[in-house]
C-alpha cells in the first residue's frame, strides 16, 4: 500500500474559523511533511516530522500548528487564517529524512479562506 | 540557497512528438526525484536517480542524471495525450532534511 491519503479534500473557512487537516499514511514511513502549493506554482515545504518530531519549520506563520499524534497520522491545525492562505495543501511521507527521501504524496486538501 | 531551474516553462506539442525537459542546479544533489502532478492531485513519484551519468527508462520515459550531479534530463518518445501534466524535479539540499523542488514543466500534448 503506497498511499497517503488527506481529508478533507475541499475546505471552505472564514477568517476566524479554526478547523483541521489530517493526514494519514500505512507504509511504516517516519518522516512526514507538509507542503503549500498556490496555482501554476512547485510545492514548498512548510514542516517535517521525523520519528513524530518536528524537525523543520519553514518560518511558517503561528496560525498553521502541525502536529503528529503517531507515526501513521499528521495533522495540520488552522486558526485566523488570511485569504493568502488559499492553496492546496500536500502531505507527503517517506521511509526517513535520508538524502535519498523519495516521497509520497497525498492528493491534497483544496483550501480556501473566505 | 539550492535552486532547481527546469526548462522549458510550457510545453505544447502533438502527439507523437519527442521531447525533452530539463532540471538545472549550480549545486550537487545527493539524489533527484521526477514526479508528475494533475490538476488538483499530489505530484506522483516518477523516478529516483541517483549516480552521477545514470540513466532510467520507464516505458517511453528516459530519465539521466548529470555525470556531476547538478542536473538532470527527462525524455519523453512519441508523447501521448495522457503524458500531459506539471513535470517537477526535486532533491534533497545538502546537509539538512529539506526537500526543494524544481520551477516545474508544464506539458500539454494534443491529440
Amino acid at each position: 500500500d503506497t498511499e497517503v491519503t488527506q481529508t478533507p479534500k475541499h475546505l471552505v473557512m472564514g477568517m476566524t474559523n479554526k478547523k483541521s487537516l489530517k493526514c494519514e499514511q500505512h507504509m511504516g514511513h517516519r518522516a512526514m511533511y507538509w507542503y503549500k502549493q498556490k496555482a501554476k506554482k512547485p510545492p514548498e515545504l512548510m514542516f517535517v516530522y521525523s520519528y513524530e518530531k518536528l524537525s523543520i519549520n519553514e518560518s511558517v506563520p503561528s496560525r498553521f500548528s502541525p502536529e503528529c499524534p503517531n507515526s501513521s497520522l499528521l495533522n495540520l491545525h488552522l486558526h485566523a487564517l488570511q485569504p493568502e492562505d488559499s492553496a492546496l495543501y500536500l502531505c507527503a511521507s517517506s521511509q526517513d529524512t535520508s538524502s535519498f527521501g523519495e516521497q509520497y504524496f497525498g492528493p491534497g486538501t483544496r483550501l480556501t479562506v473566505t | 540557497t539550492q535552486l532547481l531551474e527546469q526548462s522549458p516553462q510550457f510545453l505544447s506539442i502533438q502527439e507523437g512528438e519527442n521531447l525533452t525537459v530539463y532540471c538545472n542546479s549550480s549545486s550537487v544533489f545527493s539524489s533527484l526525484q521526477w514526479y508528475r502532478q494533475e490538476p488538483g492531485e499530489g505530484p506522483v513519484l516518477l523516478v529516483t536517480v541517483v549516480t552521477g551519468g545514470e540513466v532510467k527508462k520507464l516505458k517511453r520515459l528516459t530519465f539521466q542524471f548529470g555525470d556531476a550531479r547538478k542536473d538532470s534530463s527527462l525524455h519523453i518518445t512519441a508523447a501521448q495525450p495522457g503524458d500531459t501534466g506539471l513535470y517537477l524535479c526535486a532533491g534533497p539540499t545538502s546537509g539538512t532534511y529539506k526537500y526543494i523542488f524544481g520551477t516545474g514543466t508544464r506539458l500539454k500534448v494534443l491529440a
